[in-house]
């Protein structure tokens, strides 16, 4: 069965650094998403991006913030400058052609801001 | 504005038992509403969605929920637990817009089956 994979799935990093989380969505799917989960708290939306655009993004979704499909598989987020805050699970989702569809979710990154 | 509310942070049952774990929404326009379960170290599994149809929707696993529009509930049921099914809950909305997919999350609820 065809799943969302993401890497790495740990990485440590020194605030002030740039990070780049790393995800492939099941093929065929067309809406991506990036997601973060701060340890003990609810998972909360940060983007969604289709026919190469972001379609929305939350408020979280600073400057800081950016995300890219550089290829056809592939489907990145960058922090330009990590801070404390930023240290969360971030994970990625996938979904078919329309809203309705639903979101395949990969096993996450735990990132973490020294 | 869209927002679920899972009431309970833990709910424990015994092996063999009916278990509920309960969810609320409240969303602007018709619903879509998603259950996905979280096991340690591990990334959101979906289980089941609502989108129209009948207000009983079966999952994967046994587990099944109900719609209910008056109440605004959509809780997530299994006739027996099992030891297995001790995990964490996310129960989770998105508001039937053109344009609006993003998911809305609860807090999460604690599920433990206990042997």
């Amino acid at each position: 069965e065809p799943e969302v994979t993401q890497t790495p799935s740990h990485q440590v990093t020194q605030m002030g650094q740039e990070v780049i989380l790393r995800c492939v969505p099941i093929s065929n799917h067309l809406y991506f998403y990036w997601y973060r989960q701060i340890l003990g708290q609810k998972v909360e939306f940060l983007v969604s991006f289709y026919n190469n655009e972001i379609s929305e993004k939350s408020e979280i979704f600073d400057d800081q913030f950016s995300v890219e499909r550089p290829d056809g598989s592939n489907f990145t987020l960058k922090i330009r400058s990590t801070k404390l805050e930023d240290s969360a699970m971030y994970f990625c989702a996938s979904g078919g052609l329309a809203g309705v569809e639903t979101q395949y979710f990969g096993p996450g990154t735990r990132l973490l801001v020294l | 504005a869209q927002s679920v509310a899972q009431p309970e942070d833990q709910v424990n049952v015994a092996e063999g038992n009916p278990l509920t774990v309960k969810c609320t929404y409240s969303v602007s326009g018709n619903p879509y509403l998603f259950w996905y379960v979280q096991y340690p170290n591990r990334g959101l599994q979906f289980l089941l969605k609502y989108i129209t149809g009948d207000n009983l929707v079966k999952g994967s696993y046994g587990f099944e929920a109900e719609f209910n529009k008056s109440q605004t509930s959509f809780h997530l049921k299994k006739p027996s637990a099992l030891v297995s099914d001790s995990a964490l809950y996310f129960c989770a909305v998105r508001a039937d817009q053109t344009g609006a997919n993003n998911l809305f999350f609860g807090t999460g609820t604690r599920l433990t089956v206990i042997p």
